[in-house]
């Protein structure tokens, strides 16, 4: 059973880098896409990005400009930054599996079970 | 503002069907395919539909999808107070550079 945990610092502050990273246990991280989806407190949830083991990636255009992810196949993890961060930026992140195939197109079918990141002085 | 439009609450009694309707445009819904997730309280979202209408194994048949343009919708037959959860649509934006797209969430509530 593929799973997913991610971890790096709850709080951060203002105009910082918030960094996060997701370990994959349980399968190899290779041939998926991997991605971080957010959701501010009593929120709905907002697409960060994508990147796929052979490092190409895909951003949200709303948030590209402070987004950059990465993975370390040896490790079986991927990582996200962001920069620049405000309150606006506070949420529990996700990180989870993109599935694809011609077929079924491309949905999210593991996920992390989500870390809250705060962003405060 | 979410990209995909859902209505905020929706509620039914046990054994009702309720339907989640979830509107999008040309760029996503119209040209995608449409899944839906369900949250539960405290949990990571779960993939609930693909491809419009399948259901990953393990999901109940109570649960159905539809696309019709670029709208979609959800419906759930046989209420189950463990049916209980916010549910998302989603689905890929083609506009400005490819990206995936949420709706805001629909809370359900079995009364």
């Amino acid at each position: 059973q593929v799973q997913l945990q991610e971890s790096g610092p709850g709080l951060v502050k203002p105009s910082e880098t918030l960094s996060l990273t997701c370990t994959v246990s349980g399968g190899s991280i290779s041939s998926y896409y991997w991605s971080w989806i957010r959701q501010p407190a009593g929120k709905g949830l907002e697409w960060i990005g994508r990147i796929y083991t052979s490092g190409s990636t895909n951003y949200n255009p709303s948030l590209k400009s402070r987004v950059t992810m990465s993975v370390d196949t040896s490790k079986n993890q991927f990582s996200l930054k962001l920069s620049s961060v405000t309150a606006a930026d506070t949420a529990v992140y996700y990180c989870a599996r993109g599935y694809y195939d011609f077929w079924s197109g491309y949905y999210f079918d593991y996920w992390g079970q989500g870390t809250l990141v705060t962003v405060s002085s | 503002q979410s990209v995909l439009t859902q209505p905020p609450s929706a509620s039914g009694t046990p054994g009702q069907r309720v339907t989640i309707s979830c509107s999008g445009s040309s760029s996503n819904i119209g040209s995608n395919y449409v899944y839906w997730y369900q949250q539960l309280p405290g949990t990571a979202p779960k993939l609930l539909i693909y491809r419009n209408n399948q259901r990953p194994s393990g999901v109940p048949d109570r649960f159905s999808g539809s696309k019709s343009g670029t709208s979609a919708s959800l419906a759930i037959s046989g209420l189950r107070s463990e049916d209980e959860a916010d549910y998302y649509c989603a689905a890929w934006d083609d506009s400005l550079s490819a990206h995936v797209v949420f709706g805001g969430g629909t809370k359900l509530t079995v009364l």
